[in-house]
């Protein structure tokens, strides 16, 4: 059965530097989404992406947060100046077309901002 | 304010036995409920999915509920097995169309024990 992955599955880095977190989404699917879960929290959504642009964003995601489709197939999130605060679960999800609304979870890249 | 609240915090109970999750919401447009289950260090995993003409439905040892009238459901998890250890998260998809929107409780972690 196809399914969401993600790369890598835990990356530690240091406050300030940048970190590229890598999803597959379903290949059929056209709509794309990243959340996050900080340990003990709610998941909490973070930006939507359709038509290679996004659709819908949070308030978290300002602009060290950035999204891209650099090919068919893998959809990226980019931050850029990592913070103590970023270190969180990062879920990326991706859906078809239809009114099922029904998003299919990655197993998620666990960030820690040192 | 859209809000989805989950009851209990926590739950351990022993293997074979029988338990019920709550989830009170307060979204509107209503769109649909969904049960995730969350593995530790995992992506969520859609359990069943409940829109607002469905009262009941079930997905193996699970069975969720829906009252719309008083925004309220429930799991309901049969002879539970020690797979069942997990996080499950209710979440309720508000708005209509394009604007549809997912609103995440913090969840119910069960705890199945020998």
């Amino acid at each position: 059965e196809p399914e969401v992955t993600q790369t890598p599955s835990h990356q530690v880095t240091q406050m300030g530097q940048e970190v590229i977190l890598r999803c597959v989404p379903i290949s059929n699917h056209l709509y794309f989404y990243w959340y996050r879960q900080i340990l003990g929290q709610k998941v909490e959504f973070l930006v939507s992406f359709y038509n290679n642009e996004i659709s819908e964003k949070s308030e978290i995601f300002d602009d060290q947060f950035s999204v891209e489709r650099p090919d068919g197939s893998n959809f990226t999130l980019k931050i850029r100046s990592t913070k103590l605060e970023d270190s969180a679960m990062y879920f990326c999800a991706s859906r078809q077309q239809v009114a099922s609304y029904e998003q299919y979870f990655g197993p998620g890249t666990r960030l820690t901002v040192t | 304010k859209n809000q989805v609240e989950q009851s209990p915090q926590s739950l351990i109970i022993l293997e074979g036995k029988n338990c019920t999750l709550q989830c009170n919401y307060t979204v509107s447009p209503f769109s649909n409920l969904r049960w995730y289950k969350q593995d530790t260090g995992r992506g969520p995993v859609s359990l069943t999915i409940m829109t607002f003409s469905e009262n009941t439905k079930s997905n193996g040892r699970y069975t969720a509920t829906l009252d719309a009238d008083t925004k309220q459901s429930s799991l309901h998890i049969t002879a539970s097995q020690l797979s069942d250890s997990a996080s499950y998260i209710c979440v309720v998809t508000g708005g209509v169309g394009n604007n549809r929107k997912l609103i995440w409780g913090l969840g119910t972690s069960l705890g199945v024990n020998p």
